[in-house]
């Protein structure tokens, strides 16, 4: 049972394009919400995160859209640029005996053409 | 800078060894997790641990067990290999959820385990 689910597996942009990873959640007492960053032969690495409080956040060009009633959110990465290519995990979390543990996405394989 | 260190980047085993992967963090952090990786499933939560000798149940623990004897240390252990947990391992650690530096959680750079 996948608690969240993202989409799609893998997206294809040309480079100065506009990249958007969905994922979509099931449990109303997730309170954080981080995008995670993982490029070839690397651990995935905190991209940028927000919280249920507020619908968007950003931090230079990637975004986070955030809707709480349709338990969607999402990344929007501007002016995709080569280096950008990357898998990209959506994630959210609750407590559990005071560790911050996350539940992932299935991933999504980003490539950008230059 | 954090650094999670995983001591064995690749290996090799056969079906019914047993196989420790180390884990070690250098920042004090109260959470350790293992998770494992594979296509089209992204990382599922294997065990975590909020303290020296704590440790709970994530999402697929079957065939897995860990130890947490130091707080900087995290071993996974699989106690008779088969070839279904050939996959890509990858240790986190954060601070104490709450804690004012940030419940960030941060990774290793994965252990790939091929059991044949």
């Amino acid at each position: 049972q996948q608690q969240v689910k993202q989409s799609p597996q893998s997206l294809i942009v040309q480079k100065g394009g506009i990249s958007i990873i969905n994922c979509a959640y099931e449990n109303t007492a997730f309170d954080y919400f981080p995008w995670y960053q993982q490029f070839p032969g690397k651990g995935p690495a905190l991209l940028i995160a927000i919280r249920p409080d507020v619908s968007e956040k950003k931090e230079g060009r990637f975004t986070i859209s955030f809707n709480k009633s349709a338990k969607q959110f999402s990344l929007h990465i501007m002016d995709s640029q080569p280096g950008d290519s990357a898998t990209y995990f959506c994630a959210a979390s609750t407590t559990a005996q005071g560790a911050q543990k996350l539940v992932f996405g299935q991933g999504t394989r980003l490539t950008i053409n230059p | 800078d954090v650094k999670v260190t995983q001591s064995s980047r690749y290996l090799v085993k056969r079906t019914g060894e047993k196989v420790f992967l180390e884990c070690v963090q250098d920042m004090d952090h109260e959470n350790m997790f293992w998770y494992r990786q594979d296509p089209g499933l992204g990382l599922r939560l294997i065990y975590f641990s909020y303290d020296v000798k704590m440790k709970e149940k994530g999402d697929i623990p079957e065939g897995y067990s860990v130890s947490r004897e130091k707080k900087e240390r995290f071993s996974l252990i699989l106690e008779s290999a088969s070839t279904n947990q050939t996959s890509m391992y990858l240790c986190a650690s954060s601070f104490f959820k709450g804690d004012r530096r940030g419940n960030t959680i941060y990774f290793g750079e994965g252990s790939w385990l091929t059991v044949v």
